[in-house]
């Protein structure tokens, strides 16, 4: 079975902060990403990787960054944390044009 | 524009009683169609892909079928364990990297 594990279930962080959100996928898949999900708005792609340090912008990367040091391993960055990125943050991997897997999601609350 | 769109957003059923979700889709080639279950406060969980206009594919209770311009997930005699978000995604030929494009989502209570 495909594992898509991620750092934190629930995060608070203050304005201001540099906040962490880490995702590791046990099944040596290509292809990893971020999206953050809202209420009436649906799934949004913030960032994806597709090979160690490579990476390519979403539909809304503004306010993130993203790192990919090891194949397993896909962390986002929020530079300067603001109460507009309160959120649920999914990591997902997947093979190329295969199904993706999801994790079980980070519920972030910025203060 | 590569669009998704699912219907109804809502949808309550009895427990034992058949529907439908649909989920519309305008995309420039289809690579394929994904089909997930959302439980609150978690991750969603993959069911099925579709590839083809006329596939199908099925899970205990559930099946999911492929048209060229929508996709249907059929429910038959629903538990209410079955209650929780359908999210259906596309792949588009137009897109790279397996990027998927979502639509919004059928919440659906199956109520005993």
């Amino acid at each position: 079975d495909v594992k898509v594990t991620q750092s934190s279930r629930y995060l608070v962080k203050r304005t201001g902060e540099k906040v962490f959100l880490e995702c590791v996928q046990d099944m040596d898949h290509e292809n990893m990403f971020w999206y953050r999900q809202d209420p009436g708005l649906g799934l949004r792609l913030i960032y994806f990787s597709y090979d160690v340090k490579m990476k390519e912008k979403g539909d809304i990367p503004e306010g993130y960054s993203v790192s990919r040091e090891k194949k397993e391993r896909f962390s986002l960055i929020l530079e300067s944390a603001s109460t507009n990125q309160t959120s649920m943050y999914l990591c997902a991997s997947s093979l190329q044009l295969y199904e993706q897997y999801f994790g079980p999601g980070t519920r972030l609350t910025v203060t | 524009e590569d669009q998704v769109t699912q219907s109804p957003e809502a949808l309550r059923l009895q427990e034992g009683e058949s529907s439908s979700l649909n989920c519309s889709y305008t995309v420039s080639g289809l690579r394929g169609l994904f089909w997930y279950r959302q439980d609150p406060g978690k991750g969603p969980e993959f069911l099925f892909t579709l590839y083809s206009a006329g596939e199908e594919k099925e899970k205990e209770r559930l099946k999911a079928t492929l048209t060229k311009k929508e996709s249907f997930l059929h429910i038959t005699a629903p538990k209410p364990e079955d209650s929780a978000t359908y999210l259906c995604a596309v792949q588009a030929a137009s897109g790279g990297y397996n990027k998927l494009i979502f639509g919004a989502g059928t919440r659906l209570a199956v109520h005993p």
